[in-house]
């Protein structure tokens, strides 16, 4: 069975500061990989994914993730976060091997302070 | 603009009373789903359709009803028998029949709160 961990729940970070927010997941098979963003009260909107070819992600509001099969890990980064950055971010894994579902990580509240 | 809309955002339902909740998606795609989002937990399968006509239960669907008579609609009934429904509701649509190889379309979602 698939699994999905995000290390840290909450990271609070100074505006214009760089930022990491960790996913590690387990899977015995190969993986699609996955960072949504939620603001409050509202729908996820997809941040960026790694379906094959190079490890290095880029995404939307500067966003960029790395994936790193060894570690089986896939960390969000951005190296100057702005106040709207603040938000709930999702790491997600789906199976590629089968009509299998998405799993989500529990999620990191990331707070931009000014 | 296409787009996935859910309605209401908020509703409030006493408790024993069945509630159904509203998804509509014009972005012509042919899977859509149904999650249940409590904080800290992230988000949890209710029920996903691939086709018209036909659904699977998620990891969660116990206390929960389903139907896909339209490719666009995809309705959710809470019911009584759901022992602790107080919760967001996300509802997803996706382009191919796979959930694996597609991204996630949310809609904006619906707060439910039983009293």
């Amino acid at each position: 069975a698939q699994s999905v961990t995000q290390l840290d729940s909450q990271v609070p970070v100074f505006e214009e500061a760089p930022v990491e927010l960790r996913c590690n997941y387990s899977s015995s098979v190969s993986v699609y990989l996955f960072w949504y963003v939620q603001y409050p009260n509202q729908g996820l909107q997809l941040l960026l994914k790694y379906l094959s070819g190079s490890t290095l992600v880029k995404g939307i509001n500067g966003f960029e993730a790395e994936f790193n099969k060894s570690q089986t890990s896939f960390h969000l980064r951005k190296p100057s976060v702005h106040i709207s950055d603040t938000a709930e971010y999702f790491c997600a894994v789906s199976d590629k091997t089968s009509y299998d579902k998405v799993i989500f990580g529990p999620g990191t509240s990331l707070s931009v302070i000014p | 603009d296409g787009g996935i809309t859910q309605s209401p955002k908020y509703l409030f339902r006493k408790e024993g009373q069945n509630v159904t909740l509203s998804c509509e998606q014009n972005l012509n795609h042919d899977a859509m789903y149904w999650y249940r989002q409590d904080p800290g937990q992230g988000l949890r399968l209710i029920y996903y359709s691939q086709i018209v006509n036909d659904f699977q239960k998620g990891d969660i669907a116990e206390g929960y009803s389903v139907s896909r008579e339209k490719k666009e609609s995809f309705p959710l009934t809470v019911t009584s028998a759901q022992k602790n429904p107080t919760a967001f509701y996300l509802c997803a649509s996706t382009r191919g029949p796979s959930l694996s190889t597609y991204e996630q379309y949310f809609g904006p979602g619906t707060r439910l709160t039983v009293t």
